[in-house]
Formats: structure tokens, C-alpha cells, sequence
């Protein structure tokens, strides 16, 4: 099975930081990931699939880019309420194996 | 919209069945191309995909790790899937998770494995 990786596991940044996460995949999985955002407490929601398509309502603030194995998630400037843990999930086969996640703080 | 639903015992004792059901409004489980999922989050933890069925497809796809135990079914009468995991232990104490691709999820239930 392919394996998921997220670096790095936790950051703190300042508020109007850009701020990047990485996934990378153990294979080609060409561009068949999506990025999670789960806040505490909370469901986890859609941000990007299809490694770089915005889902309806989500922040132009956040972006994804990559293919293949190496995929980033950017946040382009860090607001209170994005303080939360990030998540990429690959979905070009099964398993729909997820990462294990980054936590996002404010400094 | 979509909206989902999952419901089931709270609390379930070592070595006995997790049953839980995710009932689907707003849509039917029938149509589209879309992976119906269960997915679960230990307390503290990460999200771990458990499995999905694909009805255009009549798929159904497991975790390697719980294949052996896992089973998830459909009832198309009722919009409603289900999953139910055998022998389970403390490890298995989750907040367990639907969802309709990665785009609609349900709000999840809190299953505890304890005597």
C-alpha cells in the first residue's frame, strides 16, 4: 500500500505568516489528493482536491499545488481562525490512505 | 445538500460487534459516482480510512488492517449504509466517521470499547 507522509507534524507561525505543509506519497498517485482542515472539536472539511482545485467556499488564502509523489498546502497569509490540524488524503486507489496530519498554532 | 447521519451504541464491550448506521438525506445513496465512507479518529489521534462502497461501481473496498474484521453494507429502501466491526478492543474506541466522497460527512459518533 502507499504510504502517506506530512512534514512537518506541527508549526507555529505568526498571524499574516505564509505558511506551507508538505505531503509527500510513497508512489505516483498522479494528482488524486485533497487537503482536510479539522479545527478542534470539529468535522473535518474539504479544502483542496484534485491536489490544486479550491472546493466551493474555501478561502483563496489556501492553496495546494504538486503531482506525482510531492504535493504542498499553502496558506498564504495565517489568520486566528485557521488554527487547526491539516490533513492529505490520497484517492487514486483504495486504501484512501489519509497523512497524519499537521497541527497549525498562532505564535 | 447532502446531509448524513451516523448512529449506533455508544458503547460496546471487548470481543462483541461495533455496529453503526450512517443514514443519507437529501439525496439519494443509489445515484451519482460517488465512494460512500466510514472513517474513524481515535481520541487525540489521526483520521484512519476504514472503507467505502461505490454503488455505480458495486464495489466495496476495506482497510487491509480490518479487512478481516469489517463488513459495510448497504440498504438502499432505507439510504442507509452500514458498518460493523467484529471482535473489537479498546483500540477500536473511536469517533467514527461518514462520508460522501471527502465533501459531506456526518457529525460521527463517539464508540467506546470498554466492559
Amino acid at each position: 500500500d502507499i504510504q502517506m507522509t506530512q512534514s512537518p507534524s506541527s508549526l507555529s507561525a505568526s498571524v499574516g505568516d505564509r505558511v506551507t505543509i508538505t505531503c509527500r506519497a510513497s508512489q505516483d498517485i498522479r494528482n488524486s489528493l485533497a487537503w482536510y482542515q479539522q479545527k478542534p472539536g470539529k468535522v473535518p472539511k474539504l479544502l483542496i482536491y484534485a491536489a490544486s482545485t479550491l472546493y466551493s467556499g474555501v478561502p483563496s488564502r489556501f492553496s495546494g499545488s504538486g503531482s506525482g509523489t510531492d504535493f504542498t498546502l499553502t496558506i498564504s497569509s495565517l489568520q486566528p481562525e485557521d488554527v487547526a490540524t491539516y490533513y492529505c488524503q490520497k484517492y487514486n486507489s483504495v486504501p484512501f490512505t489519509f497523512g497524519p496530519g499537521t497541527k497549525v498554532d498562532i505564535k | 445538500q447532502v446531509q448524513l447521519q451516523e448512529s449506533g451504541p455508544g458503547l460496546v464491550k471487548p470481543s462483541q460487534t461495533l455496529s453503526l448506521n450512517c443514514t443519507v438525506s437529501g439525496g439519494s445513496i443509489s445515484s451519482g459516482y460517488y465512494h460512500w465512507n466510514w472513517i474513524r479518529q481515535p481520541p487525540g489521534k489521526g483520521l484512519e480510512w476504514i472503507g467505502c462502497f461505490s454503488y455505480y461501481t458495486g464495489n466495496t473496498h476495506y482497510n487491509p488492517s480490518l479487512e478481516s474484521r469489517l463488513t459495510i453494507s448497504v440498504d438502499t429502501s432505507k439510504n442507509q449504509f452500514s458498518l460493523e466491526l467484529s471482535s473489537v478492543t479498546a483500540a477500536d474506541t473511536a469517533m467514527y466517521y461518514c462520508a460522501r466522497d471527502g465533501r459531506d460527512w456526518g457529525q460521527g459518533a463517539l464508540v467506546t470499547v470498554s466492559s
